[in-house]
């Protein structure tokens, strides 16, 4: 059992927005704005989308964009596109020596 | 361009112990800025943090793995690596390694399946 609590499945048809939830405790998502999210093609590397809850790296679109609530975390995407269709995990730094625990994934459909 | 490429056994026998090593290509793993971690997904299952070493040589491991796992640096050879003791067929996974700025990981190895099995 995961860390972190993802929908198993997502979906959405192009052009449409999608939101990814991340539920964990005030021990990781509650407790630092060190969220990350990642996307993961299978049998790619995955690939660093958010990071500290809603920062997005260079050359990620801005259709991703992250929040955070309390002790859950969101990933939109916006103006949903064939390419993004992917499993989505999310990350958050635990405290102390844990430096990572992440979610079960949640495979996005784009229908 | 930062580049991890994992390299390892592909077949390791159930007690034994898992070894793989992360090169580092592109960049320095002696750099100050970053931690180099391992991160493994059982077939089809979600990710796992396994540990991750500063360039100091500071590790950090998951608790979950009751002191099965080692990682180590070797600065020469611009590579880290992996050691988990005494496998099981749970520890059936792909294995990534990653650089970890702070509480992320911004580059990550395409990833080597370690299947345990006698």
């Amino acid at each position: 059992q995961s860390a972190l609590t993802q929908p198993p499945s997502a979906s959405g048809s192009p052009g449409q927005s999608v939101t990814i939830s991340c539920t964990g405790t005030s021990s990781d998502v509650g407790g630092y704005n060190y969220v990350s999210w990642y996307q993961h093609h299978p049998g790619k590397a995955p690939k660093l989308m958010i990071h500290d809850v809603s920062q997005r790296p260079s050359g990620v679109p801005d259709r991703f964009s992250g929040s955070k609530s309390g002790n859950t975390a969101s990933l939109t995407v916006s103006g949903l596109q064939a390419e993004d269709e992917a499993d989505y995990y999310c990350s958050s730094y635990a405290g102390g020596n844990n430096l990572g625990v992440f979610g079960g994934g949640t495979k996005l459909t784009v229908l | 361009q930062l580049q991890l490429q994992e390299s390892g056994p592909g077949l390791v026998k159930p007690s034994e112990t898992l070894p793989l090593t992360c090169t580092v290509s592109g960049g320095s793993i002696s750099s100050s800025r970053y931690y180099w971690s391992w991160i493994r997904q059982p077939p089809g299952k979600g990710l796992e943090w396994i540990g991750s070493i500063y360039y100091s040589g500071s590790t950090y491991y998951n608790p979950s793995l009751k002191g099965r796992v080692i990682i180590f640096v070797d600065t020469s050879k611009n590579h880290f690596s992996l050691k988990l003791s005494s496998v099981t067929a749970a520890d059936t996974a792909v294995y990534y390694c990653a650089r970890q700025p702070t509480w992320h990981f911004d580059y990550w190895g395409q990833g080597a399946l370690v299947t345990v099995s006698s």
